[in-house]
């Protein structure tokens, strides 16, 4: 069965301290791995996708990698502002789908 | 920037009552998705639109759940006979093409069945 799974489930962080999150996938065939941002009571607010094993994409803060099997998602020297859920998710494995599975999620709360 | 725009952003209704979700997508959007997310679960896909018909649904979209897009611009989500477990967050994306290109999300309505 297509999975995402996604770790930690929580992150707290001092304001300006760096980390990662970690997104693994169990789909072959990978069409894209999405990064999405998620703030409470909202819906996900897309960030990045990545198609290969080696691709980086950055926006602010963030950036974003992809391996064979699993994607990161890097946050250097977060603020406050950066506190939200992070969603990771994949179209399962065949062409004819458009559907995305999400994992389930890491929430992320930056401390001033 | 372009937006999907969902209404209202949080129901109440009672067991058994019938409810219509209603979004408004990006205008030059062709497919169109309904997913729901349950307090503290992942975000679920429920169905996908495209061409004025279904173009996939989960196991959870049975015979309860339809959709309809009744004009050009907007997309609904009818679910008759609620049940308490139909609470949810459930939220409305639409995107230009394939999954290739990511989808734009709505903030959202806030379904509470008592």
């Amino acid at each position: 069965e297509d999975q995402v799974t996604q770790s930690p489930e929580a992150l707290r962080l001092q304001e300006g301290e760096s980390s990662s999150l970690n997104c693994s996938y169990t789909v072959s065939g990978l069409r894209g791995l999405f990064w999405y941002r998620q703030d409470p009571g909202k819906g996900p607010e897309f960030l990045f996708t990545l198609y290969s094993a080696g691709e980086e994409k950055e926006k602010e803060r963030l950036k974003a990698t992809l391996t064979k099997k699993e994607s990161f998602l890097h946050i250097t020297a977060p603020k406050p502002e950066d506190s939200a859920t992070y969603l990771c998710a994949s179209p399962p494995e065949g062409g004819a789908t458009n559907k995305l599975i999400f994992g389930t999620g890491t929430l992320l709360a930056v401390q001033p | 920037e372009p937006e999907v725009t969902q209404t209202p952003s949080h129901q109440v209704t009672q067991m058994g009552q019938e409810v219509i979700l209603r979004c408004v997508p990006i205008s030059n959007h062709l497919y169109f998705y309904w997913y729901r997310q349950i307090l503290g679960q992942k975000v679920e896909f429920l169905v996908s639109f495209y061409n004025n018909e279904i173009s996939e649904k989960s196991e959870i979209f049975d015979d309860q759940f339809s959709v309809e897009r009744p004009d050009g611009s907007n997309f609904t989500l009818k679910i008759r006979s609620t049940k308490l477990e139909d609470s949810a967050m459930y939220f409305c994306a639409s995107s230009p093409s394939t999954v290739g290109i990511s989808y734009t999300f709505g903030s959202g309505t806030r379904l509470t069945v008592v």
